[in-house]
């Protein structure tokens, strides 16, 4: 069984266009997250939900809006796609602990965004 | 703040030959400290981690010790193999739901 997936894993479309990539884990965690990695491998943390609750919400045009309908799910929607949207969006989970932070993040397959 | 400075890549070495990728960290309170692999194509990977200091992390071959008085968290295999070609990706955890990343380092391995 996969453990955390994410769907589509390839998305083209055309500037302007909005769309959505889905995500869902089957680990039981509590914590979900959104990165965005470019062409040179940077990983850049968008939004986290704890409990369907937001908690990290990085400086990201409002033109991204999550949303967590459980504690398994996090997607991602995009309104208005621009060709810098360009890039592979990875969703990830772990279970927050408190003490030390979160334990081991697992990550999706990642969804590969192209914007034409 | 917290943050993980990696050394940059890309690193291309010959098959057997040894692997060090530095790792060196800052962080407040008492961070766990994790190694992921990306293979081409694929999502990242847990390599290994490290939860308190002086512990020492492995898998695959591949080792770190959590160094708290040097605040590092280096990567070492001994021998590696063209399918160990990847970036790599140190990141801590601390405080709070937020992960830390490196910049990531591509290593490529030559037969």
């Amino acid at each position: 069984d996969t453990a955390v997936s994410q769907t589509p894993k390839y998305l083209v479309t055309q500037m302007g266009n909005d769309k959505s990539i889905k995500c869902e884990q089957n680990l039981g965690h509590d914590t979900m997250y959104w990165y965005k990695q470019d062409s040179k491998k940077f990983l850049k943390i968008m939004f986290s939900y704890n409990n369907k609750e937001l908690i990290i919400n990085e400086t990201v045009p409002n033109r991204f809006s999550p949303k967590s309908p459980d504690k398994a799910h996090l997607n991602l929607h995009i309104n208005s796609l621009e060709l810098g949207d360009s890039a592979v969006y990875f969703c990830a989970s772990s279970q927050y602990t408190g003490t030390s932070g979160s334990n081991e993040q697992y990550f999706g397959p990642g969804t590969r965004l192209t914007v034409t | 703040g917290n943050s993980v400075t990696q050394m940059e890549g890309p690193v291309t070495l010959s098959e057997e030959a040894f692997l060090t990728i530095n790792c060196t960290y800052t962080a407040t309170g008492y961070p766990s400290l994790f190694w992921y692999v990306q293979y081409p194509g694929e999502g990242l990977q847990l390599l290994l981690k490290a939860t308190k200091a002086d512990d020492k992390g492995s898998n695959k071959g591949f080792e770190a010790t959590y160094r708290k008085e040097t605040t590092s968290f280096h990567l070492e295999k001994g021998s590696v193999q063209v399918s160990d070609s990847a970036v790599y990706f140190c990141a801590l955890s601390a405080t709070g739901n937020q992960f830390y990343f490196g910049t990531g380092t591509s290593l490529t391995v030559i037969p």
